[in-house]
């Protein structure tokens, strides 16, 4: 069963702590992406990978890492510099990015909560 | 700022009603996809448009992409309660010279049955 897997569900963390979140696929695509959702903003890009070993910073990168290893693979780290970090946490992938765009696929999602 | 403007925010609709969301933005888009994440879900791929005045329909779904490229806007004819959720336009912006994806902000559509 093809798809993208994010892990856990539900996080919690104390303030302070570096908190790494799991981004798994299986559906060969080269690019994968980092979003956050906040009630009433949409989706806003944190980081984006089109190939392994290589990826970009998106709109809100302060305070987040992330590491492109193995191409199924693209954990997101958010450090104790992240200002507000609870959040709901969206992984994605897609086809190599070009003009026009391949449709994105998302991950369950992850929900964080700093304590 | 924000890239990608979509209204309304929220919209209520009695089973059976018409809903529309409309996406707009200030410069040219090279491209537009809609989605739509069901409440506690993750977004799915509904649609991509990518032709000026390009108009596609999925069922009781038409999705329409402006002459000038800049605007675009999802109709649901006659509701179902199967709609509830949120709708999002994510675009590509050819000023920008990136490849990102730029979502609008979303409408939650709620359903009464």
């Amino acid at each position: 069963d093809g798809g993208i897997t994010q892990s856990p569900k539900y996080l919690f963390r104390k303030e302070g702590q570096n908190v790494t979140l799991s981004c798994e696929q299986n559906l060969n695509h080269d690019a994968m992406y980092w979003y956050r959702q906040d009630p009433g903003q949409g989706l806003r890009l944190i980081y984006y990978s089109q190939i392994v070993n290589d990826f970009q910073k998106g709109d809100i990168a302060e305070g987040y890492s992330v590491s492109r290893e193995k191409k199924e693979s693209f954990p997101l780290t958010v450090t104790s510099a992240q200002k507000n970090p609870t959040a709901f946490y969206l992984c994605a992938s897609s086809h190599v990015m070009r003009v026009p765009y391949n449709e994105q696929f998302f991950g369950p999602g992850t929900r964080l909560t700093v304590l | 700022g924000q890239q990608v403007m979509q209204i309304p925010q929220y919209q209520h609709v009695q089973e059976g009603e018409d809903f529309t969301t409309y996406c707009n933005s200030s410069t040219t888009l090279s491209n537009i996809q809609w989605y739509k994440q069901r409440p506690g879900g993750h977004p799915v791929f509904l649609i991509q448009l990518v032709k000026s005045g390009e108009v596609k329909k999925q069922k009781r779904l038409t999705f329409q992409f402006g002459e000038a490229k800049k605007n675009s806007s999802l109709h649901i004819t006659a509701t179902q309660t199967t709609d509830v959720g949120t709708y999002f336009c994510a675009a590509q912006i050819i000023q920008t010279g990136a490849n990102n994806l730029f979502f609008g902000t979303g409408t939650r559509l709620t359903v009464i049955p």
